[in-house]
C-alpha cells in the first residue's frame, strides 16, 4: 500500500478513443502531481494541484488531456481522442511538505493500439 | 530547461560487489531526492538530501549531495540480489514554490546471484 491508489492499473484502448484515469490519496494531501513515464525514460511532469486548483501544466499537455481535482481529494485525467504516442504509464503521486519527497502510486500503464 | 544525466545508465554486477551511481546537472538544485522503481510500478523515495555536502546512510546505501548541490552519488556496498531495479535521482529547483521535480533517465542495476 503506497499511500495512493491510481486506477485502473492497465488500459488498453483502440486509438481515437477516450480513456480516464484515477488516482486516491488515502489520505489528505493539498498538493498532487501527475507524471508521465515512457520505456527508458525518468518520469516527466504533466500537471500539479494544490488543493482543487490546477497551478501548472506542462507543454507535454496538449489539449486532448485535461485533468481535475474536483473537491481537493480525488483527481482524474482523461485523454481524448488517444494517439500510439499517448502509450506510456501514468503516475500520480502527492507530497508531504517540508524536505519530504514523493509518494508515487502505482501508476496506470497506458497501451494505444 | 533544468537536466539531470545520470550515468551508467547500466549496470550489471555480482552479488557482493560494491558499485556507484552518478546523478549531474548543471543547475542548483534546493534538494535532490533518490527513488527506486520496480517494473510495473511507481518510484519509491529512498533518501531526500538538501545541504550541499550532505552524506546520507541507509543499511548499505551511502547518498552524497554534492558541495554545489549540482551532482550526487549513490554508493551500494556488497550489492544483494534484491537491489536490483531502475534508481531515478530526481531533483527541486532552488525557488520554486510547487516542488516540481525533475527526473534523470534512471539507472537500470541488475544484481546477479
Amino acid at each position: 500500500d503506497t499511500g495512493v491508489s491510481q486506477d485502473p492499473r492497465h488500459k488498453i484502448t483502440k486509438r481515437g478513443q477516450n480513456v480516464t484515469f484515477r488516482c486516491d490519496p488515502i489520505s489528505e494531501h493539498n498538493r498532487l502531481y501527475w507524471y508521465r513515464q515512457t520505456l527508458g525514460q525518468g518520469p516527466e511532469f504533466l500537471t500539479y494541484f494544490q488543493n482543487e486548483a490546477q497551478l501548472e501544466k506542462s507543454r507535454l499537455l496538449s489539449d486532448r488531456f485535461s485533468a481535475e481535482r474536483p473537491k481537493g481529494s480525488f483527481s482524474t485525467l482523461e485523454i481524448q481522442r488517444t494517439e500510439q504516442g499517448d502509450s506510456a504509464m501514468y503516475l500520480c503521486a502527492i507530497r508531504q511538505g517540508g524536505n519530504y519527497g514523493y509518494t508515487f502510486g502505482s501508476g496506470t500503464r497506458l497501451t494505444v493500439v | 530547461t533544468q537536466l539531470l544525466e545520470q550515468s551508467p545508465q547500466f549496470l550489471s554486477i555480482q552479488e557482493g560487489e560494491n558499485l556507484t551511481v552518478y546523478c549531474n546537472s548543471s543547475s542548483v538544485f534546493s534538494s535532490l531526492q533518490w527513488y527506486r522503481q520496480e517494473p510495473g510500478e511507481g518510484p519509491v523515495l529512498l533518501v531526500t538530501v538538501v545541504t550541499g555536502g550532505e552524506v546520507k546512510k541507509l543499511k548499505r546505501l551511502t547518498f552524497q549531495f554534492g558541495d554545489a548541490r549540482k551532482d550526487s552519488s549513490l554508493h551500494i556496498t556488497a550489492a544483494q540480489t534484491g537491489d536490483t531495479g531502475l534508481y531515478l535521482c530526481a531533483g527541486a529547483a532552488s525557488g520554486g514554490s510547487n516542488y516540481k521535480l525533475t527526473f534523470g533517465k534512471g539507472t537500470l542495476l541488475t544484481v546477479n546471484p
